[in-house]
């Protein structure tokens, strides 16, 4: 079965500075990887997805993200953050070589943007 | 068009008190799912359903269970709650399971005293 680690449970960062945010995952077939965002009171929403081909992946609102195949990552990344971008991050994984394909979330990163 | 709407917002019940969330897209999406949220744990999976007419277990199916109704809704009923189901839970809808872009609702705030 799939599984994603999120290790940040928190990361504080100042207005205008680069961030990252760690997913690694587990699976015994190839996956689907996802990064959603959800900001305060409100659902998740999709930020970007990685199905196949380049491995650099780029989403809404600056952001884009790596798969790293050896090293079973697919870590998030802003050049410059603002303020509007502290929300709660989640990776999420999905294996296309199991019957069904059921989405599985890690638990989450706190990205708190400071002035 | 509404997207995935979920009733009720908000819930509080008593232990032992049955109750179903209920859930419904109009996207014409294949897959639905249930989920719950709890600090510090993200979302863990509850129930799924890939298509219409199939349901599966997720990674915490305990004390609940689902109805497919048809391709537009899905719903969770708990039937005898617990203090440990005090969640927010969220219904998703994707078009082809985990390979397609999964569409949330705005959740559901439940409180089991």
């Amino acid at each position: 079965a799939q599984s994603v680690t999120q290790l940040d449970s928190q990361v504080p960062v100042f207005e205008e500075a680069p961030v990252e945010l760690r997913c690694n995952y587990s699976s015994s077939v190839s996956v689907y990887l996802f990064w959603y965002v959800q900001y305060p009171n409100q659902g998740l929403q999709l930020l970007l997805k990685y199905l196949s081909g380049s491995t650099l992946v780029k989403g809404i609102n600056g952001f884009e993200a790596e798969f790293n195949k050896s090293q079973t990552s697919f870590h998030l990344r802003k050049p410059s953050v603002h303020i509007s971008d502290t929300a709660e991050y989640f990776c999420a994984v999905s294996d296309h070589g199991g019957a069904t394909n059921k989405l599985i979330f890690g638990t989450g990163t706190l990205l708190a943007v400071q002035p | 068009n509404a997207g995935v709407t979920q009733t009720p917002k908000f819930q509080v019940l008593k232990t032992g008190q049955s109750m179903t969330l209920q859930c419904a897209q109009d996207m014409n999406h294949n897959s639905m799912y249930w989920y719950r949220q709890d600090p510090g744990m993200g979302l863990r999976l509850i129930y799924y359903s890939a298509s219409e007419g199939t349901t599966d277990k997720g990674e915490v199916p305990n004390g609940y269970n689902v109805s497919r109704l048809n391709k537009r809704e899905f719903s969770l009923r708990l039937e005898s709650a617990a203090p440990s189901q005090t969640s927010v839970y969220f219904c998703a809808s994707s078009e082809e399971g985990g390979l397609t872009e999964a569409f949330f609702g705005q959740g559901t705030r439940l409180t089991v005293v």
